[in-house]
């Protein structure tokens, strides 16, 4: 049973359409993160929490929010996608900062 | 210097070879270090956690270089469903803490 769920699986928004992605997790894991990775490229970390505790990226975009309203549900919101934007994004839980990484199988977010 | 570097490849290696990859982490109080495998268009998973003492997981070898601050993975008598990214992932330490990606290393196996 997927332990990480992330909705939708696929998204295509318009250029300047604020979009939100969900993540969900079952694993009752307190340290959330959001990944975006484009292709050929490495994940990139935008935002993380422990517990409600937010941190955000230096070189995350303004545009781009977060919100984790309980220790399962985070999300992900975009609110003037640029085509920069078109890339996958990675949702992951841990326990604890030490603890590994368990991905969702991403929302893959295409921006036309 | 980048937070976690690796060589980004590709290794295209034939069949039944040993490959091993190398990434260096600048961070010399990072306490957790992973390997990590990632297909095509997937998402990445666990290959294996790498401990102090080394660790080893059928044809897997994983090993840690605190002095060095780096870590390895060997993979022996390479098969062809071996072919993906490997993907290294580094804490950071109290106050700083946070999974890092490597930049990954591109592993092709040749029949």
């Amino acid at each position: 049973d997927a332990m990480v769920i992330q909705n939708p699986r696929y998204q295509v928004t318009q250029f300047g359409k604020p979009v939100t992605l969900s993540c969900s997790q079952t694993l009752n894991h307190n340290v959330m993160y959001w990944y975006q990775q484009k292709s050929s490229q490495a994940p990139k970390l935008l935002f993380h929490y422990y517990d409600k505790d937010f941190n955000n990226e230096a070189d995350t975009p303004d545009n781009f929010q977060s919100r984790r309203p309980n220790t399962s549900f985070c999300f992900l919101d975009i609110r003037s996608p640029g085509l920069g934007d078109t890339a996958m994004y990675l949702c992951a839980t841990s326990r604890g900062w030490a603890g590994e990484a368990f991905f969702g199988q991403g929302t893959r977010l295409t921006v036309v | 210097r980048k937070e976690v570097e690796q060589d980004p490849g590709p290794f295209n290696v034939p069949e039944g070879a040993t490959v091993a990859f190398n990434c260096t982490y600048s961070n010399s109080a990072s306490q957790s270090f992973f390997w990590y495998r990632q297909d095509c268009r997937k998402e990445p998973k666990l290959l294996m956690s790498v401990y102090s003492s080394g660790n080893e997981d059928g044809r897997f070898t994983a090993q840690l270089n605190r002095a060095s601050q780096y870590i390895s993975l060997l993979i022996r008598d390479s098969k062809l469903s071996d072919s993906a990214t490997y993907l290294c992932v580094v804490n950071g330490d109290f106050g700083n803490e946070k999974l890092t990606f490597g930049t990954g290393t591109r592993l092709t196996i040749i029949p």
